[in-house]
């Protein structure tokens, strides 16, 4: 199946500062990626969908000047956390839609603030 | 509004079936999945099925689409232990030029050896 790689799986960053979060495509061009956010042993809460070339569609609650997002290209998409705080923690996942429309998912970034 | 809803835990014994439901609310649906998320990790696809079919078979997975009742199973045929983890039933939903998928809630699939 196609391969989404998300990078890092791990990051522990000070309060304040910036997190970056790449999610890429490596075998296939995805228009659409999606941004997720996993709090313990609950499901997945989409945060907002990325579409290359377009500003990024923000679920309702999600506060799009923290959470921004970049879908430069078909292959690549960003999340970065900015000024992080303790309750940002969380396990950020991200998908990419293939061309039928299957949903493929990243490993997952795991994000500790202190 | 989109809604998926699942069962939160299901306990069965190794060798035996598991059958995972899953409801969802919004008929425009077109693709509807199945994820299995293991502890710590990430999440793998495991299947998925076309709005317009009923039933798709995949080795020992089963996925049964009943869209008059907007109801999803997935039977695990002679569990293994290998097989416990968080299973996600998911649908794709037509946006503004873009599909949206959204997540059930999970359920945990406990194997007994």
């Amino acid at each position: 199946g196609a391969v989404v790689s998300q990078h890092p799986s791990r990051v522990i960053c000070k309060s304040g500062t910036s997190v970056k979060i790449e999610c890429r495509s490596l075998d296939f061009q995805a228009t659409t990626m999606f941004w997720y956010r996993q709090f313990p042993k609950q499901s997945l809460m989409l945060m907002a969908t990325s579409n290359e070339g377009s500003k990024a569609t923000y679920e309702q609650g999600v506060e799009k000047d923290k959470f921004l997002i970049n879908h430069a290209s078909l292959t690549l998409s960003t999340l970065t956390v900015t000024s992080a705080h303790p309750e940002d923690s969380s396990f950020y996942i991200c998908s990419a839609l293939g061309q039928g429309y299957e949903a493929f998912f990243g490993q997952g970034t795991r994000l500790t603030v202190v | 509004g989109e809604d998926v809803e699942q069962s939160l835990f299901l306990s069965v014994r190794e060798g035996d079936s598991s059958v995972i439901n899953c409801t969802y609310t919004d008929s425009s649906s077109t693709y509807l999945y199945w994820y299995k998320q293991e502890p710590g990790a990430g999440l793998q696809l495991l299947t998925y099925i076309f709005s317009n079919m009923d039933m798709k078979q995949d080795q020992r997975l089963t996925v049964l689409l009943n869209k008059k009742d907007k109801h999803l199973s997935l039977r695990i045929a002679d569990t293994q232990t290998g097989d416990s983890a968080i299973y996600f039933c998911a649908e794709s939903i037509p946006g503004r030029g873009y599909q949206k998928v959204t997540f059930g809630t999970g359920t945990k699939l406990q194997v007994i050896p």
